[in-house]
């Protein structure tokens, strides 16, 4: 039972390049969500699918897409990335929506030059 | 709209020193409240819960008390380890799940 995920765990990207960040669950779990960390700023929600089928925008969502492929897995795809979106990607996954207890990937580490 | 403060860090400590760290919230309505922890170089993990007034969380030795009266849910331990040195986040569930920004720990032995 690996939990939450994530591909890959480092990358290094040029202004304009675009990238897709992989994340899977094998949790069984409905809600499925994309974080931002940056220094300072603690967690902030980007993306989230509540249910398979649905996606809908978090605090961050400019800059940015994402697909529910399926009930495990849940991608974020920059189309062009930029130096502000240099940050750690958390990907996680909860049971329900209301008051569930989120697990979290281990993170990527992106820094956009 | 909701939102969470915590104390902000780095709060050092000496191993067996008592810990809080505060946190309060804003809602508009009935919030879930929870504590995450963050070791070096890892995601974030469940510490505990409440999910209504006057519930306690416990794991691990940390207890938090959802007070809806003065709108916190404080984290306390009473003997802290330098293996509790990490990151340590506060955070609401409404409408939708926020965070604050954290709070790192630092446990001298």
């Amino acid at each position: 039972n690996a939990g939450v995920t994530q591909t890959p765990k480092f990358q290094v990207l040029k202004t304009g390049q675009s990238m897709t960040l992989q994340c899977a669950q094998d949790m069984n779990h409905n809600s499925m969500y994309w974080y931002r960390q940056d220094p300072g700023m603690g967690l902030r929600l980007i993306y989230y699918s509540a249910s398979e089928g649905t996606t809908d925008k978090g605090e961050v969502p400019n800059g940015y897409n994402v697909s529910r492929l399926n009930k495990r897995e849940f991608s974020l795809r920059l189309e062009s990335a930029a130096p502000s979106q240099t940050s750690v990607y958390f990907c996680a996954s909860s049971e329900g929506w209301e008051a569930d207890t989120q697990y979290f990937g281990p993170g990527t580490r992106l820094t956009v030059l | 709209g909701n939102s969470v403060t915590q104390m902000e860090g780095p709060v050092t400590l000496s191993e067996e020193a008592f810990l809080t760290i505060n946190c309060t919230y804003t809602a508009t309505g009935y919030p879930s409240l929870f504590w995450y922890v963050q070791y070096p170089g890892e995601g974030l993990q469940l510490l505990l819960k409440a999910t209504k007034a006057d519930d306690k969380g416990s794991n691990k030795g940390f207890e938090a008390t959802y007070r809806k009266e003065t709108t916190s849910f404080h984290l306390e331990k009473g003997s802290v380890q330098v293996s509790d040195s990490a990151v340590y986040f506060c955070a609401l569930i409404d409408d939708k799940i926020i965070f604050g920004k954290g709070t790192r720990l630092h446990i001298l032995p």
